[in-house]
């Protein structure tokens, strides 16, 4: 079974604080996505992954495809950060259908 | 501005009574997927299209329909409405099924069938 897990389920910290998420899966991938999905409920895109690190602003994600396993890392993190970040997978079988794990729901107290 | 829309954004129904959820995409896009999200199962695909004409099962499809006879819509209709499909559902899109290419996500229509 193809399955993608997400720790922790819930995280609370305070701002300031360095954020990390993790994504693990069970079977080779085309890539990697993390989405983030605010309170009002819409989803955004964050990153898409093949292999390596990337960076937007305050937020890096890195992939290591040999253990099959992602971070999502943010940096001096603030309450505006609070929200569910959630890890999908796109598997190699020819077009786009994303596996996703069940979230990590981030809270940054003030 | 690019974007994915979807309409009703909140809808309360009946068994029963047939829907439709609309979703179009303004990016020229090639793919588009229909997803219920429910709590402590995430993200499920319920049907995707490659193209133009071109639609197939997702993870869960029972219960759903989609057509897609033009490149910027996807509609999701719900023949037969059932209290288990109450749910949120999103839609989205990207360039190609070729990819792997960024997804881009409607608003989410949140669905109560009593």
């Amino acid at each position: 079974k193809n399955e993608v897990e997400q720790s922790p389920q819930n995280l609370t910290a305070q701002e300031g604080e360095f954020i990390t998420i993790n994504c693990s899966y069970s079977v080779g991938i085309s890539a990697l996505h993390w989405l983030q999905q605010h309170p009002g409920g819409g989803i955004v895109s964050l990153f898409m992954l093949s292999s390596g690190k990337k960076k937007h602003g305050r937020l890096i994600a890195t992939i290591n495809i040999q253990e099959k396993h992602s971070s999502l890392h943010i940096t001096a993190s603030h309450p505006r950060d609070s929200a569910v970040y959630i890890c999908a997978v796109e598997y190699d079988f020819g077009n786009e259908k994303l596996t996703f794990g069940t979230g990590t729901r981030l809270t940054i107290i003030p | 501005e690019a974007q994915v829309t979807q309409n009703p954004r909140y809808l309360i129904t009946v068994t029963g009574k047939k829907l439709t959820v609309t979703c179009s995409q303004n990016m020229n896009h090639e793919y588009m997927s229909w997803y219920r999200q429910d709590p402590g199962l995430g993200l499920r695909q319920i049907y995707y299209s490659m193209n133009v004409e071109v639609t197939d099962k997702g993870d869960v499809p029972e219960g759903y329909k989609v057509s897609r006879k033009e490149k910027r819509n996807f509609p999701l209709i719900l023949e037969s409405p059932s209290p288990n499909q109450t749910s949120l559902y999103f839609c989205a899109s990207s360039f190609s099924s070729q990819g792997p290419y960024e997804q881009y996500f409607g608003p989410g229509t949140r669905l109560t069938v009593t």
